[in-house]
């Protein structure tokens, strides 16, 4: 079974500098599709970044980007410039090729600090 | 576009009695809805998967007769909770699964149960 791991249970960041979160996962599939969730207060999960495993290419989104390592199974997520509206919990999920069932870790509260 | 709304989004309700939570897609038809359970700081936790027109497909250690999934249409599904304890207190996510495209679940905004 495929298993989803976020080591950090918090981070914390000034505004305006850059916080990286970690993500590892297991898996023997060769083509999957790995994602970031965002999650703020208001409890609606925002889909924050999508990366294809076949693409070798990180995908970005503005001020967030990845750093997708296949072979050591890690998906981590840069969020640049931050701000105070990223405050949120994060979650880094996984999704088989031919599948629709999400894999979620456990996720990572981050605090911005002004 | 990808739009999921829940309703209610609140509810407080007394202990026994049954409480139904709706999850629509609104601008896409979803053949798979999912049904997640979550506690403050955690994670999300699969409750079920519905697919339309067929039976729910319940996680490991989800009791299905107290949890009843309907999927009716491609675009709503309903989880009514039945016989109401205060330990099924919780934040209930409904995420949908269809022709919005992006290949990734698009979620409802949450429904908030209490039981007294």
């Amino acid at each position: 079974a495929q298993t989803v791991t976020q080591s950090q249970p918090e981070m914390s960041v000034q505004e305006a500098e850059t916080v990286t979160l970690s993500c590892t996962y297991d898996t023997s599939e060769s083509d999957y599709y790995l994602f970031w969730y965002k999650q703020p207060p208001s409890r609606q999960m925002i889909l924050v970044i999508r990366q294809e495993a076949y693409k070798q290419q990180n995908a970005t989104e503005n001020r967030f980007s990845v750093n997708f390592q296949k072979a050591a199974k890690s998906f981590s997520l840069k969020i640049s410039d931050s701000q105070l509206g990223d405050a949120a919990m994060y979650f880094c999920a996984y999704r088989k090729e031919y599948g629709n069932k999400l894999v979620f870790g456990a996720g990572t509260i981050l605090r911005v600090k002004s | 576009g990808a739009v999921v709304s829940q309703h209610p989004s609140w509810v407080i309700c007394k202990s026994g009695t049954s409480v139904k939570i709706e999850c629509r897609s609104l601008d896409f038809q979803a053949t798979t809805m999912f049904w997640y359970r979550q506690f403050p700081k955690q994670s999300l936790m699969l409750m079920a998967t519905s697919n339309e027109g067929s039976k729910a497909t319940y996680e490991q250690g989800v009791e299905k007769d107290k949890f009843l999934i309907n999927h009716a249409s491609l675009t709503l599904s309903t989880l009514t909770v039945t016989s109401a304890h205060p330990e099924d207190s919780s934040f209930y996510i409904c995420s949908a699964w269809g022709s919005a495209g992006k290949e990734t679940q698009y979620f409802g905004p949450g429904t908030r149960l209490l039981v007294l």
